[in-house]
């Protein structure tokens, strides 16, 4: 069966470290993967688009990996502050006929402590 | 402006009412897009408009009844809903949806149905 799983469990660290997420997928086969914050009560906010051919992209203090052999892709906050502490939704983008759609993990929720 | 914006920000409402969520953006996006979040689930997509024209449904009951007036504008029907509808509503909207882009999510409207 298809199926995304991210960390399991809440993930809490300490100010100043480096949080590491995982998101794994099977019988899937995308071309593209998209993460997104999401913090209580509101939309989820796009952080980075990576391609399959693509294996790591950078913005600032993120960092994405996408690993197509292993079926697995890694985000990375670094310097980590309290103001990251939300949920980090990774999606995958699939094509749907002639339209793409984003289908969703369950979410890894992040605490970073002062 | 990168805002989409969603009225109501709350609503309740009884089994047999009708009522609409409403969605705005002027970003000059060609696709738009309802999600249903449930606490602590990930969004769950409901349909997509591309170009003003429903492209995607995921088989939604027709309790709920989208409609795209113009390309800014994104409305949800709601319509003899039942108490497991309760959820968050989220509203979308992307560049195209032909290629990967990024998602721009409104704040959503919190919807409870008694």
């Amino acid at each position: 069966s298809q199926k995304i799983e991210q960390n399991s469990e809440a993930l809490n660290i300490q100010e100043g470290k480096t949080a590491t997420l995982t998101c794994n997928y099977t019988n899937y086969s995308p071309a593209y993967l998209q993460w997104y914050r999401q913090d209580p009560g509101r939309g989820p906010v796009f952080l980075l688009l990576i391609r399959e051919n693509e294996k790591e992209k950078r913005k600032e203090r993120l960092k994405v990996t996408f690993d197509t052999t292993l079926k697995q892709s890694l985000f990375h906050i670094t310097a980590s502050q309290p103001a990251d502490s939300a949920t980090y939704l990774c999606a995958l983008d699939l094509n749907a006929g002639n339209n793409r759609k984003l289908i969703w993990g369950l979410g890894t929720s992040l605490g970073v402590n002062p | 402006d990168t805002e989409v914006t969603q009225t109501p920000k709350h609503l309740v409402m009884g089994m047999t009412n009708k009522k609409s969520l409403k969605c705005e953006q002027h970003m000059g996006h060609r696709a738009m897009y309802w999600y249903k979040q449930k606490a602590k689930k990930p969004p769950e997509l409901m349909f997509v408009y591309s170009y003003e024209k429903l492209s995607i449904n995921e088989s939604v009951p027709s309790r709920f009844s989208p409609e795209c007036p113009n390309s800014s504008l994104l409305n949800l029907h709601l319509h003899a809903l039942q108490p497991e509808d309760s959820a968050l509503y989220l509203c979308a909207s992307s560049q195209g949806d032909r290629t990967p882009y990024e998602q721009y999510f409104g704040p959503g409207t919190r919807l409870t149905v008694t």
